[in-house]
């Protein structure tokens, strides 16, 4: 069964970087793509980034100059990077996992998730 | 960016009633998919490329839809249905989810 997990700091002060993992067990990060959401305060989901089985990546443009996804083939995790927090970074942030190579992409694995407080 | 407008925003339904919720997309895609989220837990697939069911969704639950109108129906509620459902396009970049619509027990 695929299995995702995320890991990370639950507090994060403002302009620092926020860095979570994602490791995954049952299925290799070299087969499918591997995403971030994140669930805002109020409910709000937001599509943060994707890595290909490749390690290619596509970020939202919203976040473009502030994220970076890698990945670990070798301990089967991926990772998040996020500069330049502010108060407004603060959300529970999930790993998923994209059930398709292609458009349209949905996400049909998902970690329990990890809430991220941005707060001096 | 492909804005996605639920409604209703919250609503309570009794045991066997005929549940219908909606998605707008703000242009058209070409599939809609579906998640339910209890609280506490994350959020799990439940109707993806518009139509079909993820793995152990009840029968009860339907998609359909097309072009920038989409629904989530449930034929008879019952009580576990009571969660947020979230509406999500991956047709067009960047990829994005709707408010949610609150289904409550009545």
């Amino acid at each position: 069964e695929v299995q995702l997990q995320e890991s990370g700091p639950g507090l994060v002060k403002p302009s620092q970087s926020l860095s979570l993992t994602c490791s995954v067990t049952g299925y290799s990060i070299t087969s499918n793509y591997w995403g971030w959401i994140r669930k805002f305060p109020g409910n709000k989901m937001e599509w943060m980034g994707y890595i290909s089985y490749s390690g290619s990546t596509s970020y939202n443009p919203s976040l473009k100059s502030r994220i970076s996804i890698t990945r670990d083939t070798s301990k089967n995790q991926f990772f998040l990077q996020l500069n330049s927090v502010t108060t407004e970074d603060t959300a529970t942030y999930y790993c998923a996992r994209l059930g398709l190579r292609r458009a349209p992409y949905y996400f049909d694995y998902w970690g329990q998730g990890v809430m991220v407080t941005v707060s001096s | 960016e492909i804005v996605l407008t639920q409604s209703p925003t919250t609503m309570a339904a009794s045991p066997g009633e005929k549940v219908t919720l909606t998605c707008r997309a703000s242009s058209s895609v070409s599939y809609m998919h579906w998640y339910q989220q209890r609280s506490g837990t994350s959020p799990k697939l439940w109707i993806y490329e518009t139509s079909k069911l993820a793995s152990g969704v009840p029968n009860r639950f339907s998609g359909s839809g097309s072009g920038t109108s989409y629904s989530l129906t449930i034929n008879s509620m019952e009580t576990e249905d009571a969660a947020t459902y979230y509406c999500q396009q991956g047709s067009s970049y960047p990829y994005t989810f709707g408010a949610g619509t609150k289904l409550e027990l009545k």
